[in-house]
């Protein structure tokens, strides 16, 4: 049972760059969301969606985008990377049954991402 | 603003010893309160979590006390472990919120 599986582990862009961070989980899990960590900030939701074809913003969306085609997949799109956007990035998913006190969320090991 | 506050950043605890982490958090309608643990290069995973309806919880060596009128909630860990140094997230959602507000972390370790 994989779980949540984020790549890449690692990536470093140069300022103005693109890339795509991806995410795939295999618990049928409705929920997935997209954290990004900080040191001293922990952890800040930058979107999430509740099911295919529908996404949100978090706490600070500005610069990302994402996309849910599938139950499986919730990509993160970095489209003009900024210094800013150094960090850890760490995609979550959790069922949407018995309340959140029967369904914890379920982290992947992030990707560290440096933006030069 | 950060919604649940959490201190220490840091401790340093020595084998055996008891290490406190303390949140406090403003929303009343807050009613689920876990506690996740990360250990370096790994993803923060649940270590325990408590409902307000109950003042304390306790699973094993850990141990969450929860005080509704203070809106206050802590993690105790007992007899502490060098393989219990990690670092630690008090959370908080409502009842109907799928979206965790986490604090800022405490750096927990534990010296032989």
């Amino acid at each position: 049972n994989a779980g949540v599986t984020q790549t890449p582990k690692f990536r470093i862009l140069k300022i103005g760059q693109s890339m795509t961070l991806q995410c795939t989980q295999d618990m049928n899990h409705n929920y997935m969301y997209w954290y990004r960590q900080d040191p001293g900030m922990g952890l800040k939701l930058i979107y999430y969606s509740v099911g295919a074809g529908i996404t949100d913003k978090g706490e600070v969306p500005n610069g990302y985008n994402v996309s849910r085609s599938t139950t499986e997949d919730f990509p993160l799109r970095l489209e003009l990377a900024a210094p800013s956007q150094t960090s850890v990035y760490f995609c979550a998913s959790r069922t949407s049954s018995g309340g959140p006190y029967n369904s914890p969320l379920h982290f992947g090991n992030g990707t560290r991402l440096t933006v030069t | 603003q950060q919604q649940v506050k959490q201190s220490p950043q840091s401790l340093i605890v020595q084998k055996g010893g008891i290490s406190i982490i303390n949140c406090a958090y403003e929303n009343t309608a807050f009613d689920y309160f876990p506690w996740y643990q990360q250990f370096p290069g790994k993803g923060p995973a649940l270590l325990i979590a408590i409902r307000p309806d109950v003042s304390e919880k306790k699973e094993g060596r850990f141990t969450i006390s929860f005080n509704k009128s203070a809106k206050q909630f802590s993690l105790h860990i007992m007899d502490s472990q060098p393989g219990d140094s990690a670092t630690y997230f008090c959370a908080a959602s409502t009842a109907n919120d799928y979206k965790l507000s986490f604090g800022a972390g405490t750096t927990v370790t534990v010296r032989a």
